[in-house]
C-alpha cells in the first residue's frame, strides 16, 4: 500500500460548483497535513496547512480525520484559476514529506 | 523575505554527460535544504536533504550525488546522465525539522537524450 493515496482524477467540473478532494494516509504516526497546489510546468506551492479541528481559508476547507486517517480539501464556488494539481502532503516527528500523487482539476467555463 | 533560485531552468543533455543543479536560499539562516525529482505525470520523489553544511541524507539509491558547500547552496550532480534521470528537478527549504513547511523553487526540468 502507498504511503499516500489520492483520489486518481481528472475532476472536470463547471464554473462555480463544488468539488472535494480525498486523501488517505497510512502511517498513524503522522503528524502534520498540508494541501499544495501544483500549476502545469511549475512547482508545487503551499494552499493550506491541515489541522485536527479543521480550518477554511476563503473558498478552501481542509479536514483530517486521524481516527480513519483521511484527509480532505473542499473547493466552494471553483473559479477556473483553480485548474490544477493537489497534492496532499503528509509528515510525521522528525520525517520528511510524503507526497501524494496528486489529483488533477480542470475547472470549465 | 525568503526566496529560492534555480538555474538552469531547462536542460537537455546527452546520456552520459556530467549533471550539476543549483539551488540558493535568501533571506534565512541554516534552512533544511531537499531534492526532489518528479517524472512526467508523477508524483514527487525526495532524492535528498541536508539540515546543515557538508550533511547530506539520500533516500534512494542512484547515480545522482548532492553536496551543500554553504549553508544557504545545495548542488545536485552525476557523473553520467542516464535516459531516466530526465524529469523535473525541485529545490525546497523549510525553517527546520522534517514536518515543517516546504517551499519550493522554481526547478529545473532536464532532457537527457
Amino acid at each position: 500500500r502507498k504511503e499516500v493515496e489520492q483520489d486518481p482524477g481528472p475532476f472536470n467540473v463547471p464554473e462555480g460548483a463544488t468539488v472535494a478532494f480525498n486523501c488517505t494516509y497510512s502511517n498513524s504516526a503522522s503528524q502534520s497535513f498540508f494541501w499544495y497546489r501544483q500549476d502545469c510546468r511549475k512547482e508545487p506551492k503551499l494552499l493550506m496547512s491541515v489541522y485536527s479541528s479543521g480550518n477554511e481559508d476563503g473558498r478552501f476547507t481542509a479536514q483530517l480525520n486521524r481516527a480513519s486517517q483521511y484527509i480532505s480539501l473542499l473547493i466552494r464556488d471553483s473559479k477556473l484559476s483553480d485548474s490544477a494539481t493537489y497534492l496532499c502532503v503528509v509528515t510525521h516527528y522528525g520525517q520528511n514529506f510524503v507526497f501524494g500523487p496528486g489529483t488533477r482539476l480542470s475547472v470549465l467555463p | 523575505s525568503q526566496t529560492i533560485h534555480q538555474w538552469p531552468a531547462t536542460l537537455v543533455q546527452p546520456v552520459g554527460s556530467p549533471l550539476s543543479l543549483e539551488c540558493t536560499v535568501e533571506g534565512t539562516s541554516n534552512p533544511n535544504l531537499y531534492w526532489y525529482r518528479q517524472a512526467a505525470g508523477r508524483g514527487l520523489q525526495l532524492l535528498f536533504y541536508s539540515v546543515g553544511i557538508g550533511q547530506i541524507s539520500s533516500e534512494v539509491p542512484q547515480n545522482l550525488s548532492a553536496s551543500r558547500p554553504q549553508d544557504r547552496q545545495f548542488i545536485l550532480s552525476s557523473k553520467k546522465l542516464l535516459l531516466s534521470d530526465s524529469g523535473f528537478y525541485l529545490c525546497a527549504w523549510s525553517v527546520g525539522g522534517g514536518e515543517e513547511t516546504q517551499y519550493f523553487g522554481p526547478g529545473t526540468r532536464l532532457l537527457v537524450l
